[in-house]
This record gives structure tokens, sequence and C-alpha cells, in this order.
């Protein structure tokens, strides 16, 4: 059985701070897909990222960045210099192989104050 | 186009009504699927269609019935719900039907249940 741990549930910062969100995962899957994805207070995901389980590279992409570790299990999200828009509640989501469900973590919620 | 459009925004029914969720794509996506979300919570999948045959149901109550007309469609008929059903309800789409692809989501029906 899969499953996604983000231990952090809510997080407060200043703006311009950085801030790392912790997203653990578990399957017993060899190939699967990791996704993180962003859900602002009007209620729609967007897909941020998503990474395959053979491609352990990390990722930047403007302000985020996003650190893979399969000896550790997990895929953690970096916001460098937070912004207000960065607001919402991000999920870290896990899908295995030829199978359509995705498995969400719980969310951490980030709040960015001005 | 890379849209998923909901309607209604919000929804207002009482124990006895019938109503149903539209859900609209037009990225040629050929796999659909409907979430539930309570506040607080991540998305939690109720059906998936894809190439519009229904191909996961997550144990689901016969009370939600879904439909996919075409592959751009999806409906979620509505009978005889209970408040506990009051929630966020999510459509959204992908391109495939394995886990590698990312999930494009519609803004939602605000569903309250009186």
């Amino acid at each position: 059985a899969q499953k996604v741990t983000q231990a952090q549930t809510e997080i407060s910062v200043v703006e311009k701070e950085d801030v790392t969100l912790d997203c653990v995962y578990e399957t017993r899957d060899t190939t699967y897909y990791l996704f993180w994805y962003k859900q602002p207070p009007s209620g729609e995901l967007v897909f941020l990222i998503r990474r395959n389980s053979f491609d352990e590279q990390n990722e930047i992409s403007g302000r985020y960045s996003w650190n893979f570790q399969k000896s550790t299990s997990s895929f953690n999200f970096t916001i460098t210099a937070s912004q207000v828009v960065d607001s919402a509640v991000y999920f870290c989501a896990l899908s295995e192989g030829g199978y359509q469900k995705v498995t969400f973590g719980t969310g951490t919620k980030l709040q960015v104050i001005p | 186009d890379t849209e998923v459009t909901q309607t209604p925004k919000h929804l207002v029914m009482g124990m006895t009504n019938k109503k149903s969720l539209k859900c609209e794509q037009h990225m040629g996506h050929r796999a659909m699927y409907w979430y539930k979300q309570k506040a607080k919570k991540p998305p939690e999948l109720m059906f998936v269609y894809s190439y519009e045959k229904l191909s996961i149901n997550e144990s689901v109550p016969s009370r939600f019935s879904p439909e996919c007309p075409n592959s751009s469609l999806l409906n979620l008929h509505l009978h005889a719900l209970q408040p506990e059903d009051s929630a966020l309800y999510l459509c959204a789409s992908s391109q495939g039907h394995d886990g590698y692809n990312e999930q494009f989501f519609g803004p939602g029906t605000r569903l309250t249940v009186l």
C-alpha cells in the first residue's frame, strides 16, 4: 500500500523568508511518480511538478526547488524568498506504475505574512 | 484550452432533492475523475473514467451516480444525500490513464446538504 506523509500541518513565515515543505512517502513499487499540487483559497488544485522514481535529479523553477531523495523516501519542496501569493495548501502526492489512483498527503498550509 | 470547468460553483440541496454536477474539459484528455474534499482534508477519490468507461469506483454510496456522456463531459448525479455529504466536489482530467499523468483540476462545486 502507498502512503504519503506531510508532517507539517501549518507553517507561517514572513515574506521573503525561505521555507521547506516536507514530504515522505512509502511504496513497494519500483516505478512510481511523485507530485506536488498547490491549492489556493479559491479551491482549484494546481499541478506544480512531477518526478518519476528513476530520476533523482533535483529541479529548480524560479523560486521553487524540489529535492528528491530515494534513500530517505523524501520529496521536499522549497520556496525561496516567499511571497504572499504563495499562501496556500500544498499537497504532495504519489501514484504507482500503471495505476490511475493518486494518494495525496494530508497537506501543509503555508501562510506568508507580509 | 487548458481548463477544466465545473458547474455550478455552489449548490444547496435538501436530502430529498435530485441534482447534478457537471464537469467539462476540452484538452483531449481520456481520463476524468471525481473527488470529494472535506475541509482541511486532502481530496478523496470517488470515481475514475478511462476512455469513457468507469474504471475505478472507490466504494462510493449509490446516492452518487457518475456518468460520462462523451470524452469531454463528466456528470455526477446526486440523490437522497445526507448532511455529511456536504463538501467540495472536484473534477479532474489527465491525458492518459496511468500513474504518470498529472491531473488538471476544476475549481470545484461547493455542496451543502440541508
